[in-house]
């Protein structure tokens, strides 16, 4: 298995502008969470999905952002539009038996 | 909402040594897990130990967890240069939500 897939591993771009984060789960893992991470605030859980469906997005910052799952293969975290206090990186995790597995991470950062 | 911190933010110790790091957290868990995370790349899940179980080891990991002090500590003997990383220790209080501390940052000298 290739592990967890994120997309883009970097992106660059002007506040304002709207930011689509990706993530492709490992197969047959049934649950998918999002964190950010930055040096003030560590690593922060934004939102998790549990069989494709949003169960706790308390992490969730705020209304600029939202998160999808609309299947077992599929994941996105979007943020419109987009400050300089979002730049950070933002890992996608699936989890079995209670074990995470992260992906290599997106590092945003908004100028 | 971050749920543990880690003592020390940084250890720095030459190779060969053992490492120890500290995890406090705040409130009943499932299970205490440990995580490594090199620079610039995702976390990677070192060992995981239930809320019934005292100590656990893996390799020249040893996990130790008191639930009465709600503090988990991480021991990783004849440290290599290989072993310089961030460690993180991660609680599950719900079954299915994992709250990581600060970090701790291990440098291991050659």
């Amino acid at each position: 298995d290739a592990g967890v897939i994120q997309s883009p591993r970097h992106e660059v771009t002007e506040m304002g502008q709207e930011v689509t984060l990706r993530c492709k789960p490992i197969s047959g893992h049934n649950s998918l969470f999002w964190y950010r991470q930055t040096m003030m605030r560590g690593l922060e859980l934004l939102i998790y999905f549990n069989n494709n469906v949003p169960i706790d997005d308390s992490g969730m910052p705020e209304d600029r952002f939202s998160a999808k799952m609309p299947n077992a293969s599929f994941s996105t975290l979007k943020i419109q539009p987009s400050e300089p206090r979002d730049s950070a990186v933002y890992f996608c995790a699936s989890n079995l038996a209670g074990e995470l597995f992260f992906g290599e991470g997106s590092r945003l950062t908004v100028l | 909402s971050q749920q543990g911190e880690e003592d020390p933010q940084a250890l720095s110790i030459q190779e060969g040594e053992n490492a120890t790091m500290n995890c406090s957290y705040k409130t009943s868990i499932n299970n205490l897990q440990w995580y490594r995370q090199n620079s610039g790349r995702g976390l990677v899940h070192l060992i995981l130990i239930r809320s019934n179980e005292r100590e656990k080891h893996s390799g020249r990991l040893r996990v130790t967890l008191d639930t009465s002090k709600k503090s988990s500590s991480l021991l990783i003997t004849a440290s290599r240069a290989a072993d310089t990383a961030s460690y993180f220790c991660a609680t599950d209080t719900t079954g299915n939500q994992f709250y990581f501390g600060t970090g701790t940052s291990l440098t291991v000298i050659p």
